[in-house]
């Protein structure tokens, strides 16, 4: 069975920075494509950012919310997926929810962890 | 980037409704768009995936349907465990993946 379990979440001051680490289990992390997505108070769904496996080159794109102050790592011998959030706003304020992407060319996001709230407030 | 936008942004219906919920891309995309259900207080639940092809586990009751521009989800017969937010996405051009905004489906 696939598991994701996000953790790290927590009350930060605007301008703060936090780590969140995702522990993935049941599958393949080496080989997943991983993704984060945010959702904010009572809002929608935002993709935050994604990191490819490393025989893709192990690159990383972000939203343009988030780019330059979010970076996400992997450490494939721990099966971790990290997000590094850094200048954080008070409207970055949201649960992150980290997320495999597969389906080739036509990605999806087939596996969700429970996610991790993050609040920036003085 | 690609905009998505659902409609209606929330709907009453009764147990055992058809509901059709629309999302519509501000480009074609042609079948890369995807479907979820979050229910309050937890993650989103992929549905249906390439527009029209149910997720493993998914009741049957689920469909979804289109190309390009316009894509339908539709639950043939409501049950009360369906009453979420539907979300559509889109992955034809990324990054960023984008989504709809939602469709909160409420019980009449």
């Amino acid at each position: 069975e696939v598991q994701l379990v996000e953790s790290g979440g927590g009350l930060v001051k605007p301008g703060g920075s936090l780590r969140l680490s995702c522990a993935a289990s049941g599958f393949t992390f080496s080989n997943a494509w991983m993704s984060w997505v945010r959702q904010a108070p009572g809002k929608g769904l935002e993709w935050a950012g994604r990191i490819k496996r490393k025989i893709d080159g192990g690159t990383t794109d972000y939203a343009a919310p988030v780019k330059g102050r979010f970076t996400i790592s992997r450490d494939d011998s721990k099966n971790t997926l990290y997000l590094e959030m850094n200048s954080l706003k008070t409207e970055d304020t949201a649960v992150y929810y980290c997320t495999t992407i597969v389906g080739g060319s036509y990605h999806h996001f087939d596996n969700w962890g429970q996610g991790a709230l993050v609040t920036v407030s003085s | 980037d690609i905009q998505m936008t659902q409609s209606p942004s929330s709907l009453s219906a009764s147990v055992g409704d058809r509901v059709t919920i629309t999302c519509r891309a501000s480009q074609g995309i042609s079948s890369y768009l995807n479907w979820y259900q979050q229910k309050p207080g937890k993650a989103p639940k992929l549905l249906i995936y390439t527009a029209s092809s149910l997720q493993s586990g998914v009741p049957s009751r689920f469909s979804g349907s289109g190309s390009g521009t316009d894509f339908t989800l539709t639950i043939s017969s409501l049950q009360p465990e369906d009453f979420a937010t539907y979300y559509c996405q889109q992955s034809y051009s990324t990054p960023p993946y984008t989504f709809g905004q939602g469709t909160k489906l409420e019980i009449k």
